[in-house]
């Protein structure tokens, strides 16, 4: 069984700073990564979806990198903004398409 | 093209009752699969099915059970409701579920009483 940790549980980022957290997942049996947005009283909304080692996604001031080999992978937001404020979840996929799930990085803006 | 839609988007249910929900995937995805959220916790993987059938199952009791039909529609039950099922339940679709984005409905927050 896939254990997906999330680092930190949760962040107060000042608007304009850019900040980052990480996925980690084992790295055996590993198929793909998905990184959501969910904000309060919405439903989780795709980020992205990586699969080899070493992509980078880039989704206006988001960004993902992914390393398979050690297990990790990096969700960076430049220059924070006040609708940025969400919880990002990451999930691992394996052969069996099944999604493990981590418990989430809450993020929140200051303004 | 249309999003993932859940019915009912509310409901309220006394103890010993039982319940289904509904799910009806984006055109074309033949993945469901489908989430518990409760106050303070992440999503809680229930099952999920692909082409009617069950393909990967969370770690709920028998209580909680799901179908796919063949138009990859997909429903939900939970019998015998107690206190703690109150929570909302999420549905969301792809075309095979690992490789491609999940497409969340809006739920369906269920109460007990």
């Amino acid at each position: 069984i896939l254990n997906v940790e999330q680092s930190p549980q949760s962040l107060h980022v000042q608007e304009g700073d850019s900040t980052n957290f990480t996925c980690s997942f084992p790295s055996s049996n590993f198929y793909a990564l998905h990184w959501y947005r969910w904000e309060t009283a919405k439903s989780p909304e795709a980020l992205f979806v990586m699969t080899l080692n070493g992509d980078e996604k880039k989704k206006g001031r988001i960004s993902a990198t992914l390393n398979t080999k050690e297990g990790y992978s990096y969700l960076y937001i430049k220059g924070s903004q006040p609708e940025d404020s969400a919880t990002y979840l990451c999930a691992s996929a394996d052969s069996n398409y099944q999604l493990i799930w981590g418990a989430g990085t809450k993020l929140i803006i200051k303004p | 093209k249309a999003g993932v839609t859940q019915t009912p988007r509310y409901l309220i249910k006394t103890r010993g009752q039982q319940v289904t929900l509904s799910c009806s995937p984006i055109s074309g995805h033949r993945s469901v699969s489908w989430y518990q959220q409760t106050p303070g916790q992440g999503l809680q993987f229930l099952f999920e099915y692909f082409s009617e059938t069950q393909r990967n199952k969370g770690n709920f009791p028998g209580r909680f059970s799901g179908r796919q039909f063949s138009n990859s529609r997909s429903e939900m039950n939970v019998s015998t409701l107690e206190l703690g099922d109150s929570a909302l339940y999420l549905c969301a679709s792809s075309t095979n579920t690992g490789l491609d984005v999940l497409t969340f409905g809006a739920g369906s927050r269920l109460t007990v009483l």
